[in-house]
């Protein structure tokens, strides 16, 4: 089936604005992960949804930083009041669940722009 | 989190050689390490993976090598294509489903 996709492609929005990032993961791929890429850097673990259990948010930045899924499927995350330090690609990837689940799908990202 | 580094950022070579990706990390917790590979406007791809109890993992142009003990492993990829051109990223996993990355070297095969 398709890939993992991720809308909107691109997001410029102003300093203080909420954004929303929406992520449909492979059918069927339990696991569902969030990553910020800022310029120059390796990606950063967001957030992991894993079936029914509670996500593990550990690598949320501050509490500007939401994310959700539902019906255990498409994810959102949410960037309250944005800072220009928001500014960075978000990837999401998803993953059969089981041993392999850190062999993740990405997809192809938002580029965020906070001015 | 600067426990996968790649110290290289880009790497130049000609079609047909030999390009090498280096990659150190510095948690010996790690089990499993992989290699993605990104072209502009698309997400990581999969590309290949050593568990920390093998030193070598072939497939096809790509082959893996681990040495553990340096902490260090790198991705030969040979013959070069230009179609290798891309983004090149290491990860280890350090949990049951964490990945830890490093920045990304990015490949540029010259014809």
């Amino acid at each position: 089936g398709a890939g993992v996709s991720q809308s909107p492609s691109n997001k410029v929005t102003e300093k203080g604005k909420d954004v929303e990032l929406r992520c449909d993961p492979i059918s069927g791929h339990t696991a569902l992960y969030w990553y910020r890429q800022s310029l120059g850097q390796g990606l950063e673990f967001l957030i992991y949804f894993q079936g029914n259990s509670a996500p593990d948010k550990s690598g949320l930045p501050s509490d500007r930083f939401s994310a959700e899924r539902t019906g255990g499927s498409v994810s959102t995350l949410t960037i309250q009041r944005t800072q220009q330090e928001d500014s960075a690609v978000y990837l999401c990837a998803s993953a059969l669940g089981g041993p392999l689940v850190y062999e993740q799908y990405f997809g192809p990202g938002t580029r965020l722009t906070v001015t | 989190d600067q426990q996968v580094k790649q110290n290289s950022p880009s790497l130049s070579v000609q079609e047909g050689r030999i390009s090498i990706l280096n990659c150190d990390y510095t948690n010996s917790m790690f089990d499993y390490f992989l290699w993605y590979k990104k072209y502009p406007a698309e997400g990581p791809t999969f590309l290949i993976s050593i568990s920390s109890i093998k030193d070598k993992n072939e497939d096809g142009r790509f082959t893996v090598f681990l040495n553990k003990s340096a902490k260090h492993l790198s991705l030969h990829i040979v013959p070069s294509q230009p179609g290798d051109s891309a983004v090149y990223f290491c990860a280890a996993k350090y949990n049951d489903y964490k990945l830890s990355f490093g920045a990304g070297t990015t490949v540029t095969v010259r014809a």
